[in-house]
């Protein structure tokens, strides 16, 4: 069975700060990765996703996401860190193939300190 | 307007009582989910289904009920309501349709249980 595992339960940045959220996955079989974003109060939403091809990901509000196979890992990035990026961040997993679901990672609650 | 709603947003209720929270959305997926969350241990699925006719028990099932009543309309029941079911419920939709699985959210209901 496949699963992600979010490495820290919270981090905290500086603004202006690199931001490495970490996330490696288990999957048997090639798998489709995903990162979501929690802001307050609010439901989550995509940021990036890798699916084939290209193993680095640009999504939304600057972040990045590079695959790498040989690692088992799926870490977001973000060069700078901004104030609003204070947020809840989830890694999730799907296998190829269309009947399976969704697996979330516990997430990791970003902090950025002023 | 939201492509996928909750309703109630927030509900306080006591032990033992059946309560109902719905979903409504307007994306024409096919599949939807509930999922609950609390601190700590991310998104936990409850029920999904993958059209009207099939629905599927998730990791914490037990003490729910899901009715699909129609393609944009999945509600989830406490048929008797207990404390530790206070938590963050959220809906989401996805559609398999190419080679990815983007969940939706909705924006929660936040349930307590007296």
């Amino acid at each position: 069975a496949q699963s992600v595992t979010q490495l820290g339960s919270h981090v905290s940045v500086s603004e202006g700060a690199l931001v490495l959220l970490r996330c490696n996955y288990s999957s048997s079989v090639p798998p489709y990765l995903f990162w979501y974003v929690q802001y307050p109060n609010q439901g989550l939403q995509l940021l990036l996703k890798y699916t084939t091809g290209a193993t680095l990901v640009k999504g939304i509000n600057g972040f990045e996401a590079e695959f790498k196979k040989s690692e088992t890992s799926f870490h977001l990035t973000k060069p700078s860190a901004h104030m609003s990026d204070a947020a809840e961040y989830f890694c999730a997993i799907v296998k190829g193939n269309r009947d399976d679901k969704i697996i979330f990672g516990k997430g990791t609650r970003l902090h950025i300190l002023p | 307007d939201a492509d996928v709603t909750q309703t109630p947003r927030n509900r306080i209720t006591k032990t033992g009582k059946r309560i109902m929270l719905e979903c409504s959305q307007t994306k024409g997926h096919d599949r939807m989910y509930w999922y609950r969350q609390d601190p700590g241990l991310g998104l936990q699925l409850i029920y999904y289904s993958f059209d009207v006719k099939d629905i599927n028990k998730g990791e914490i099932s037990d003490g729910y009920s899901v009715s699909r009543q129609a393609q944009a309309k999945f509600s989830l029941s406490l048929e008797s309501a207990i404390p530790n079911q206070t938590a963050l419920y959220f809906c989401a939709t996805s559609d398999r349709q190419g080679t990815t699985d983007t969940q939706y959210f909705g924006p929660g209901t936040r349930l307590t249980v007296l």
